[in-house]
């Protein structure tokens, strides 16, 4: 199993629909959570950030993380065309909890149409 | 600012060939890796640093080695090239010794579509 599960869709919704976007992880040790956002033929970008659980918002976007469930999501208000993209989320321990804590590890991403 | 480059953007290689992927950044920052991306594997990190001289392995180590002599820069080898290793390859660098939110956010290159033969 992988340590960050995450469908890879495609997930294709008409234009002001309210878009949910969720990752399940087994490692309980995790404590940062990040969405990214990728453009085809382009780098990630951050979208989002929540350490440890609960929400966190941001104009049309709410980022989720029940760490008693290992269940991230990212909810994606009145949805645009702009926001077709590949949505990746990461996450990472803290410094110095053991292995793989420097680093982040990635769910397979979730691409996203938006049809106007 | 430059933010991160990367190069060269396209590159196709003979099987056994080798050749240096070259990452540079201007942000100052610590932390610097490499992903590569495959379709339905997501991104996998190959190797990483967290400050001049120091590099670990990550998840997909095999047939790369890395080097980190400068803060600057971080150049990713294929030591043989392989047709498993056709992909597209990320460089990423973020300020602290490990990336996370705002502050310590992974800053992405726009990537080198590497096609080996």
């Amino acid at each position: 199993q992988k340590e960050v599960e995450q469908d890879p869709g495609p997930l294709s919704v008409p234009e002001g629909a309210i878009v949910s976007l969720n990752c399940t992880y087994s490692n309980s040790a995790f404590q940062y959570f990040m969405w990214y956002r990728q453009y085809s033929r382009k780098g990630p970008e951050l979208l989002m950030y929540t350490y440890s659980s609960g929400n966190k918002e941001d104009g049309r976007f709410t980022a989720q993380v029940d760490k008693s469930s290992k269940y991230i999501s990212l909810f994606i208000r009145d949805s645009q065309p702009s926001d077709s993209a590949t949505y990746l989320c990461a996450m990472r321990g803290a410094l110095y909890s053991g292995a793989g804590s420097y680093q982040l590890t990635f769910g397979k991403g979730t691409k996203l149409s938006v049809i106007p | 600012n430059a933010g991160v480059t990367q190069t060269p953007k396209f590159q196709v290689l003979k099987t056994g060939q080798s050749m240096t992927l070259q990452c540079a950044q201007d942000m100052n920052h610590e932390y610097m890796s490499w992903y590569r991306q495959d379709p339905g594997m997501g991104l996998r990190l190959i190797h990483y640093s967290v400050g001049a001289g120091i590099t670990d392995q990550g998840e997909v180590p095999n047939g790369y080695n890395v080097s980190r002599s400068t803060t600057e820069d971080f150049p990713l080898r294929l030591l043989s090239a392989a047709p498993s290793q056709t992909s597209v390859y990320f460089c990423a660098s973020s300020r602290g010794r490990a990336p996370s939110g705002t502050n310590e956010k992974l800053f992405f290159g726009s990537g080198t579509q590497l096609s080996v033969l």
